[in-house]
C-alpha cells in the first residue's frame, strides 16, 4: 500500500532485552515522526526527523532509546536493555514536509510489551 | 506537566445532533493546534487544524473554535455520525522546540 508501514506489528519481549522498530513512511515524504502511547496517556512526541537529520532528541524518554534515519525513507527506534515501563504502541508519522500545520500520516504502530 | 488537557474520557452523542470535543491548554506560546481521529488498532489521523492567529476554521461537518484568552479550543460535527465514533486528540504545536504535545484523547461514540 501506499501509506505509512510499520514493523513489527506486535512484539514481546523479555526485560533487558534490545529492540528494533522501523518505520517506512510515504514515498516522497521528507518528515519522519515517533510518537508513543502508553496505556490512559496521551500521545508521546519522541523525535522526528527531516531528512536524515533529528534536530531535536530532547523528547526521547532516556538514552537507552535512539533513532536514526538513513537514505531519507526508512527510520529505526532502537529501545536498549528494555523496562517494563516501555511497554506502550510506537507510532511512526510521515509528511511531507516539516511543517506544523502539514497532516502527518501515522502507521498502525507497534505493540511493545515487555515481560 | 500536562500542557495540552481534555478532561472528557469520554462522550456520548445522539446521531444527528452536535458533538463538542474540548481541550484547555496551558501554553500561550503554542502556534499551532491540531485534530486527530483514532480508530481502534489503527494510527491517527489528521482531521483539522487552526492557527493561533485565527479563532475559527471549518472543513465540511468539522469546526475547530480557538479562544486564546481562555486557552480553550473545541471541536464541533454538526450532524454527528455513528462512524465519527472514535478518539479525538487535541495536539498543540510551538516553533520554539519544535515539539507537538497531545491531549489523552476524548473516546466519542455517536448513537444511531
Amino acid at each position: 500500500g501506499a501509506g505509512v508501514s510499520q514493523s513489527p506489528s506486535n512484539k514481546v519481549t523479555e526485560k533487558g532485552k534490545d529492540v528494533e522498530l522501523r518505520c517506512d513512511p510515504i514515498s516522497g515524504h521528507t518528515a519522519l515522526y515517533w510518537y508513543r502511547q502508553s496505556l490512559g496517556q496521551g500521545l508521546e512526541f519522541l523525535i522526528y526527523f527531516q531528512g536524515n537529520s533529528a534536530p531535536d532528541k530532547s523528547g526521547l524518554p532516556s538514552d537507552r532509546f535512539s533513532a536514526e534515519r538513513t537514505g531519507g525513507s526508512v527510520s529505526t527506534l532502537t529501545i536498549q536493555r528494555t523496562q517494563q515501563e516501555d511497554s506502550a504502541v510506537y507510532l511512526c508519522a510521515s509528511s511531507l514536509y516539516w511543517d506544523s500545520n502539514q497532516p502527518q500520516h501515522f502507521g498502525d504502530g507497534t505493540r511493545l510489551s515487555i515481560l | 506537566d500536562q500542557q495540552v488537557k481534555q478532561n472528557s474520557p469520554s462522550l456520548s452523542v445522539q446521531e444527528g445532533r452536535i458533538s463538542i470535543l474540548n481541550c484547555d491548554y496551558t501554553n500561550s506560546m503554542f502556534d499551532y493546534f491540531l485534530w486527530y481521529k483514532k480508530y481502534p488498532a489503527e494510527g491517527p489521523t489528521f482531521l483539522i487544524s487552526i492557527s493561533s492567529i485565527k479563532d475559527k476554521n471549518e472543513d465540511g461537518r468539522f469546526t475547530v473554535f480557538l479562544n486564546k484568552s481562555a486557552k480553550h479550543l473545541s471541536l464541533h460535527i454538526v450532524p454527528s455520525q455513528p462512524g465519527d465514533s472514535a478518539v479525538y486528540f487535541c495536539a498543540a504545536y510551538t516553533n520554539t522546540g519544535n515539539q507537538f504535545y497531545f491531549g489523552t484523547g476524548t473516546s466519542l461514540t455517536v448513537i444511531p
